[in-house]
């Protein structure tokens, strides 16, 4: 149980359009989901909080305006890279947390990530 | 914010040896999770500790919490190529609903 699927699992744009990325929590309803953005051999740097039904929370220094968040069902959250730039290239992973629970006991269950390049 | 400290960063060892992972916070955590990621993949949970002084094991990893719940060490017994990966404490953050903070990770590879 508990599984998230991210779409696509990787996708090679130009320069100046933009990205949808998908995450799906496949068999349990999330209220809340995350988005992190990774890079070479180094840990996952939490971008944004996605809660179903609000605005996301946005991490200091993370652009709202160029990281689109959209939380529209208890399933699906999805991020939209605007204008994407060479520099926007990494490893994006999705995680989300089972409805009900929150705070320390709130699980987080990780998609297997998209990696963007950006060209 | 609470900061989590992981040790060694990098890890190389022979198929058959043991291994520790250190994971220390000068915060208190309610609980810390363990994760391994391999290249290309998301983190996929290994175990939650809760309790000050647990131990828990899965096969061949034990997983301990200390007593004031500042830190947590996770042993692989007879490490196997299989291992391999980057491996990641996380914790909750106070007064963050949900959010965890990640240590920066210990990439460990096995050689047969």
């Amino acid at each position: 149980g508990a599984v998230v699927s991210q779409h696509p699992s990787r996708v090679i744009c130009k320069s100046g359009t933009s990205v949808k990325i998908e995450c799906r929590s496949l068999d349990f309803q999330a209220t809340t989901m995350f988005w992190y953005r990774q890079f070479p051999k180094q840990s996952l740097m939490l971008m944004a909080t996605s809660n179903e039904g609000s605005k996301a929370t946005y991490e200091q220094g993370v652009e709202k305006d160029k990281f689109l968040i959209n939380h529209a069902s208890l399933t699906l959250s999805t991020l939209t890279v605007t204008s994407a730039h060479p520099e926007d290239s990494s490893f994006y992973i999705c995680s989300a947390q089972i409805t009900g629970t929150r705070g320390s006991s709130g699980t987080q269950y990780f998609g297997p990530g998209t990696r963007l390049t950006v060209l | 914010t609470q900061l989590l400290e992981q040790s060694p960063q990098f890890l190389s060892i022979q198929e058959g040896e043991n291994l520790t992972v250190y994971c220390n916070s000068s915060s208190v955590f309610s609980s810390l999770q363990w994760y391994r990621q391999e290249p290309g993949e998301g983190p996929v949970l290994l175990v939650t500790v809760v309790t000050g002084g647990e131990v828990k094991k899965l096969k061949r990893l034990t997983f301990q919490f200390g007593d004031a719940r500042k830190d947590s060490s996770l042993h692989i017994t007879a490490a196997q190529p299989g291992d391999t990966g980057l491996y990641l404490c996380a914790g909750p953050q106070t007064d963050s609903w949900g959010k965890l903070q990640f240590g920066a990770g210990t990439q460990v590879v096995v050689t047969p």
